[in-house]
Formats: structure tokens, C-alpha cells, sequence
């Protein structure tokens, strides 16, 4: 298994564009997770998915925020009419669905870097 | 509401010294488990260690140890002997109730010096 991917590592749009993120879990997990992290700070929890239910929106997740989980495989991140305070480094993570979910261990993909001019 | 606070921002050591990074976390759950991720440059989290509420014993690994302390709500990590590779930002977190998510501190920036 390559481990957790994400697409595009680095885009750079102009402020009230569309942007969207995908993120390519290891096949056999059953979570999905998305994170921001902006310079300087930890990363900050905005939703995650049990196969292809959101379960989970964060209040940093604003109206312009959506994420889906379609067939319960890849996810995608979308980000509609993009603000510069949009600026951070989004990171997608999964992990297995173990009997108690706090014990599970997230893998993190590398991350995909949103500049916004 | 939950919390992990990582009080030192930075620290600057020289290769072979030994480090202390600093975790303290707030929960009012019974059972909840504790992480450490450490973030090279190259941006990609790396899970260290889990530990859960019910074990306070301390875990070697390597040069790495944890010492956990319930009564003062601190998970502290120790590199002993610290080498150049050892740079990068290190991240303790608390799990949230069911949901698996994590609560991470604002990290600890080591920088270790040849």
C-alpha cells in the first residue's frame, strides 16, 4: 500500500476561485479524515467520514467548505469563492475502524498547499 | 472542552543532548488515548506513539521515551541523545470521545544542532 494520497500537493488560485482537494485513503480504512494547518500551529480538525457518511463538521467548516466521500473510497475537498484567510495546508488522514475509535492511529497524507492571492 | 497544550514554541539543543518536550492535556473523559506525531520538514505527520488512559507505565523506544503522569495530565516525550535527524516539529494529541478525531497542541519546533 502507498499510504494516504493527496492531490494537488501545492495550488496557487486568486482569491473567489474554486479550488478542490482529493485525497486517496489506504484502501482497507474505513475513516477519513480532514485537517487544516495553518504556519505555526497544530493541525485543526474539519470533518471526517466513516465510509461515505460525514459524521462530523467542524464550525471552521463555513458554507463554502464541502467535502464528499462518494463510494466511500477517495474524498474530495472543495473550497468555493476562496479567501485569502483560506491559506493554509489542508491534510487528509484515515485509519481503521477498531472497536474503540479513540484508540485509532491516523495516517496522514503529505498534504496539499493552498496559496491564495 | 478538550485541550493539549505544548508550552514550548521552539527548542534549540546540540547534537547528543538530551530533550524534554512538553505535553499537558485537559479531558473529562474516563478513557481517552494520547499521541505523538512528529512533522519533518518534507510536511508529512508521522505517528511516534499511542498511550491510554489506563497505562501510566513509561514506554522506551530507541532513544525515544514517554513518561505519562494522570495526576498532572501530562504526556512528555524525551529524546535522549538527540541527533541532527531528530529536527522537526513534534505534535502531541488527545483523541475525542468516539470519533477517533484528534486534538493536536500548537507543536514544538526542535531544531538540533551539529
Amino acid at each position: 500500500d502507498t499510504g494516504v494520497s493527496q492531490d494537488p500537493r501545492h495550488k496557487i488560485t486568486k482569491r473567489g476561485q474554486n479550488v478542490t482537494f482529493r485525497c486517496d485513503p489506504i484502501s482497507e480504512h474505513n475513516r477519513l479524515y480532514w485537517y487544516r494547518q495553518t504556519l505555526g500551529q497544530g493541525p485543526e480538525f474539519l470533518t471526517y467520514f466513516q465510509n461515505e457518511a460525514q459524521l462530523e463538521k467542524s464550525r471552521l467548516l463555513s458554507d463554502r467548505f464541502s467535502a464528499e466521500r462518494p463510494k466511500g473510497s477517495f474524498s474530495t475537498l472543495e473550497i468555493q469563492r476562496t479567501e485569502q484567510g483560506d491559506s493554509a495546508m489542508y491534510l487528509c488522514a484515515s485509519s481503521p475502524l477498531e472497536p474503540l475509535a479513540g484508540a485509532n492511529v491516523l495516517t496522514f497524507g503529505a498534504g496539499s498547499r493552498l496559496t491564495v492571492l | 472542552a478538550q485541550k493539549v497544550t505544548q508550552a514550548q514554541t521552539e527548542i534549540s539543543v546540540v547534537e547528543k543532548e538530551d530533550v524534554t518536550l512538553d505535553c499537558v492535556y485537559e479531558t473529562r473523559d474516563t478513557t481517552y488515548y494520547l499521541f505523538w506525531y512528529k512533522q519533518p520538514p518534507s510536511g508529512e505527520l508521522v505517528f511516534l506513539i499511542r498511550r491510554n488512559s489506563f497505562d501510566e507505565q513509561n514506554e522506551i523506544s530507541g532513544r525515544y521515551s514517554w513518561n505519562f503522569q494522570k495526576s498532572t495530565s501530562s504526556f512528555n516525550f524525551t529524546i535522549t541523545a538527540s541527533q541532527v535527524v531528530d529536527s522537526a516539529v513534534y505534535f502531541c494529541a488527545l483523541s475525542e470521545g468516539n470519533t477517533g478525531k484528534l486534538i493536536f497542541g500548537q507543536g514544538t519546533t526542535l531544531q538540533v544542532k551539529p
